[in-house]
């Protein structure tokens, strides 16, 4: 089966810009979730989503950080305005119920 | 507040030895545990599940134990090789639903062939 799609790849733009980020689950996977990983460390869960209606959303600064999941397939992440802080790699994962998660390959995200 | 703790130096280890990588945990008590190997410039790849009533679980070299007295989880790999060199990762349950897990640091192995 065809695993979790992401991009770009890597991206760089100036602080106070805007940047979006694109994720494709594995096909039939109801639950995506958007992570956030700084060098050195594991994975931090900003949003998670069950079809198209989101789970969890406590992590997400959401005065920056956006979201959306439509028609319950692809989801993008948005950052406006971006910080330096924000350099990091933004990773999608999806699940079936109760099944461990597959995680794509991120984005890359570097702040100037 | 819930902390996982894993070991952030390195692990160096001679190929064809047994690597043990640990995952503490406080204030917890998790229903299981999982473990993750991440490459770098990849995504995170899921390896073994463990349940609390699970004291030990196999996949072929790869053994992981689970002490929910100490708050602790063990990672072995068997006959360690140079293409198991990553970072490995613990994983817990959030509270509020199965599928949700708060991740470690992580640990790097390195395997010196």
């Amino acid at each position: 089966e065809a695993g979790v799609a992401q991009s770009p790849r890597y991206k760089i733009i100036e602080k106070r810009q805007s940047v979006a980020f694109w994720c494709n689950p594995i096909s039939g996977h109801a639950t995506l979730y958007w992570y956030q990983q700084i060098l050195g460390q594991g994975p931090k869960l900003l949003i998670q989503f069950q079809n198209n209606g989101v789970v969890d959303d406590s992590q997400l600064p959401k005065d920056r950080f956006s979201a959306e999941r439509l028609k319950g397939v692809d989801s993008t992440l948005k950052i406006q305005p971006a910080k330096l802080e924000d350099s990091a790699v933004y990773l999608c994962a999806s699940s079936l119920e109760a099944e461990p998660q597959h995680f794509g390959d991120g984005t890359r995200l570097s702040i100037l | 507040s819930q902390k996982i703790e894993q070991n952030s130096e390195a692990l160096n280890i001679q190929e064809g030895k047994t690597a043990t990588l640990t995952c503490n945990y406080t204030n917890y008590s998790p229903a299981y545990l999982q473990w993750y190997r991440q490459d770098p410039g990849r995504g995170p790849v899921f390896l073994l599940l463990i349940r609390e009533n699970e004291k030990e679980k196999r996949k072929e070299r790869l053994k992981v134990t689970f002490d929910t007295t100490l708050k602790q989880s063990l990672f072995h790999i068997t006959a360690s090789q140079p293409a198991d060199s990553a970072t490995y990762l613990c994983a817990l349950p959030l509270s509020g639903g199965y599928q949700k897990v708060t991740f470690g640091t992580g640990t790097k192995l390195q395997v010196i062939p």
